[in-house]
């Protein structure tokens, strides 16, 4: 399946470093753009949802999505140890679906290290 | 704070037998989802459950698949015959609602299916 690409990784930076997360997608119906975050195991848990184009901040972390492109990037300021997980885009909305079906890229694995 | 529980935690089964899978989900949640996840892929959609009845299933929910809420607070997959290509980590998910707007799905731990 091709509907959502993400590079895996994995990707390792200091602390206090300014992260970039990206996937892109090909089904142009979506509607809702999500991060989650998932822990060894433990399930995958949303860190950050957005409707449709634009940017959404919550504390160090912004999401951007650009339907243009088909593209949504997550950045994450001030990386901390504590942020070292994998992280998955999802996106939901797509034509033929309803809003509960969640299409995920791979995850990118990262690692912050102090 | 409440979550969606999932058991066994790992289930180890011979190809061809059935499994149950558990999940029980939030309990104030009316929908009810099952994803998979096969070792460094994706987390695929596998079906969403309202009202005790699908509301949708994916290409890979096929015939040996089957849901049900056998009570109020449970939530289980059932694969009939068990393929070794099934081996998988399993996630159960709820939320409030899904109909017109966003509801943040909630995922349990998962249940890892071993098929040998």
């Amino acid at each position: 399946q091709k509907e959502v690409e993400q590079d895996p990784g994995p990707l390792s930076v200091p602390e206090g470093a300014i992260v970039s997360l990206n996937c892109t997608y090909s089904n142009s119906a979506f509607q809702y753009f999500m991060w989650y975050r998932q822990y060894s195991r433990k399930g995958p848990e949303l860190l950050m949802y957005t409707y449709s184009s634009g940017n959404k901040e919550d504390g160090r972390f912004t999401a951007q999505v650009d339907k243009s492109s088909k593209y949504i990037s997550l950045f994450i300021r001030d990386s901390q140890p504590s942020d070292s997980a994998t992280y998955l885009c999802a996106m939901s909305g797509g034509r033929g679906s309803t809003l509960g079906r969640l299409y995920f890229g791979r995850g990118t694995q990262l690692t912050v290290w102090p | 704070e409440p979550e969606v529980t999932q058991t066994p935690s790992h289930q180890v089964t011979q190809m061809g037998q059935e499994v149950i899978l558990r999940c029980v989900p939030i309990s104030n949640h009316l929908y009810f989802y099952w994803y998979r996840q096969i070792l460094g892929q994706k987390v695929e959609f596998l079906v969403s459950f309202y009202n005790n009845e699908i509301s949708e299933k994916s290409e890979i929910f096929d015939d040996q698949f089957s849901v049900e809420r056998p009570d109020g607070s449970n939530f289980t997959l059932k694969i009939r015959s068990t393929k070794l290509e099934d081996s998988a980590m399993y996630f159960c998910a709820s939320s409030e609602k899904f109909a017109n707007s966003f509801y943040e799905q909630y995922f349990g731990p998962g249940t890892r299916l071993t098929v040998t």
